[in-house]
């Protein structure tokens, strides 16, 4: 069972613009949600997360929105820059002894074109 | 610090042979996490240590995979008589304690089985 979903394996924007990345969870015990981004040969990095209290959490350019009642959430890039290509994971985590195992997505493969 | 390490970065093994893979966490890190990623996939959690602990082991990690992490600083993980079914990337990663969630990444080790 698929608990956490990305459901577009890929997208492409124009320097600049906008990136919206779309995660979708089922386990209404999941507290903690997260973005991960990795680049080819190398581990995810930790990118932005947020607790199931608040709605918003910004950092600098990224954005991630959580509407608990939809059991969804998005990380927006704004603005794009070539850099930010790479394969973005969604992730979630239950508290008390779940606190820190990760339930990821399947990913989603951000292209930015110059 | 130098981050995760993980060895090797790649192992190709014929089937049925056993393998053993390390990982260095970052040293102030208490807790230990191993997932492994297929293709197309996001990573999966395998194991956690907490300190030398084994805390938390998922269902996919059958009786051939052990993993070990002795006096609570590197850890390993081994797979006996391998099949193909495992050949995959495996991740470590190490948490600061207190903020469980925002893992460090090591480069993973690829295993394929032949």
């Amino acid at each position: 069972d698929q608990q956490v979903k990305q459901n577009s394996p890929s997208l492409s924007v124009q320097e600049g613009r906008i990136s919206i990345l779309n995660c979708d969870y089922t386990n209404s015990m999941f507290d903690y949600f997260l973005w991960y981004k990795k680049y080819p040969a190398e581990g995810p990095t930790f990118l932005i997360s947020i607790s199931s209290i608040k709605d918003k959490n910004e950092d600098g350019r990224f954005t991630v929105f959580l509407n608990k009642s939809a059991k969804h959430l998005s990380l927006h890039i704004v603005p794009s820059q070539p850099g930010d290509s790479a394969v973005y994971f969604c992730a979630a985590s239950g508290s008390g002894t779940s606190y820190g195992k990760l339930t990821f997505g399947q990913g989603t493969i951000l292209t930015v074109h110059p | 610090d130098t981050g995760v390490s993980q060895d090797p970065r790649h192992k190709i093994t014929k089937r049925g042979q056993n393998v053993t893979f390390r990982c260095d966490p970052i040293s102030e890190h208490n807790r230990l996490y191993w997932y492994r990623q297929t293709l197309g996939q996001g990573p999966e959690f395998l194991t956690y240590f907490q300190n030398e602990a084994q805390l938390e082991k998922s269902r996919l990690l059958s009786d051939r995979f052990s993993a070990e992490r002795p006096k609570g600083s590197f850890s390993t993980l081994e797979i006996q008589r391998t099949e193909q079914g495992d050949s995959a990337m495996y991740l470590c990663a190490s948490t600061p304690m207190g903020k469980y969630t925002e893992a460090f990444f090591g480069q993973g080790t690829r295993l394929t089985v032949v």
